[in-house]
């Protein structure tokens, strides 16, 4: 039972466009939410967070939205840079546990 | 740099051995978690430990044990290889159960 989904294995962007990444959920606990960027042979990279309580969080070129309604997120990158072509993870915890739960990535391209 | 350090970044054996993976966690942090991410799967958690205690397990086979030490460094014992075990190990860590988990470069696990 996959709860976190990235249903897009792949995004290609023109730099300086916006890049949009999406993740759907199917568990209403969850109550915490976060973006990891992942380049080859290197861990996951923390990038941003967001709690069920917001809807938006925004840390320079990043923003993440939350649709709790539609138990959707997204992150937004403005402007996207050749630097970003990694794979994104979304993941998702609920206050019970602290473990999370990954979304299987999507690869994004950020084209010069 | 995450700051947490995870030893060997590399690991080739057979079938039926048994090694361990040792994570060293961001310094200050008490939490200490492991994933696991087989091919083409996203990270699949496996333990956490807090201060030395277990704390939440996800599907951790029973060949696969763990421990956290007083001085907070952790170790992933996994023993009776099989083939399906071949996957990248990952160890996070974090200040809190509210807070962001820092991850590892990973140790790469080869099974012949």
């Amino acid at each position: 039972d996959q709860q976190v989904k990235q249903n897009s294995p792949s995004l290609s962007v023109q730099e300086g466009r916006i890049s949009i990444l999406n993740c759907d959920y199917t568990n209403s606990m969850f109550d915490y939410f976060l973006w990891y960027k992942k380049y080859p042979a290197e861990g996951p990279t923390f990038l941003i967070s967001i709690s069920s309580i917001k809807d938006k969080n925004e840390d320079g070129r990043f923003t993440v939205f939350l649709n709790k309604s539609a138990k959707h997120l997204s992150l937004h990158i403005v402007p996207s840079q050749p630097g970003d072509s990694a794979v994104y993870f979304c993941a998702a915890r609920t206050s019970a546990t602290n473990k999370l739960i990954f979304g299987t990535g999507t690869l994004l391209a950020v084209q010069p | 740099d995450s700051g947490v350090t995870q030893t060997p970044k590399h690991l080739i054996t057979a079938t039926g051995q048994r090694v361990t993976l040792r994570c060293s966690p961001r310094s200050g942090d008490l939490s200490v978690y492991w994933y696991q991410q087989s091919l083409d799967q996203g990270l699949q958690f496996l333990i956490q430990y807090y201060n030395g205690e277990e704390r939440a397990k996800g599907n951790i086979l029973e060949r696969f044990s763990a421990q956290q030490f007083p001085d907070l460094h952790s170790e992933l014992n996994l023993s009776s290889l099989e083939l399906g075990d071949s996957a990248l190990y990952f160890c996070a860590s974090s200040t809190g159960s509210n807070q962001p988990q820092h991850f590892g470069d990973g140790t790469r696990l080869s099974i012949l």
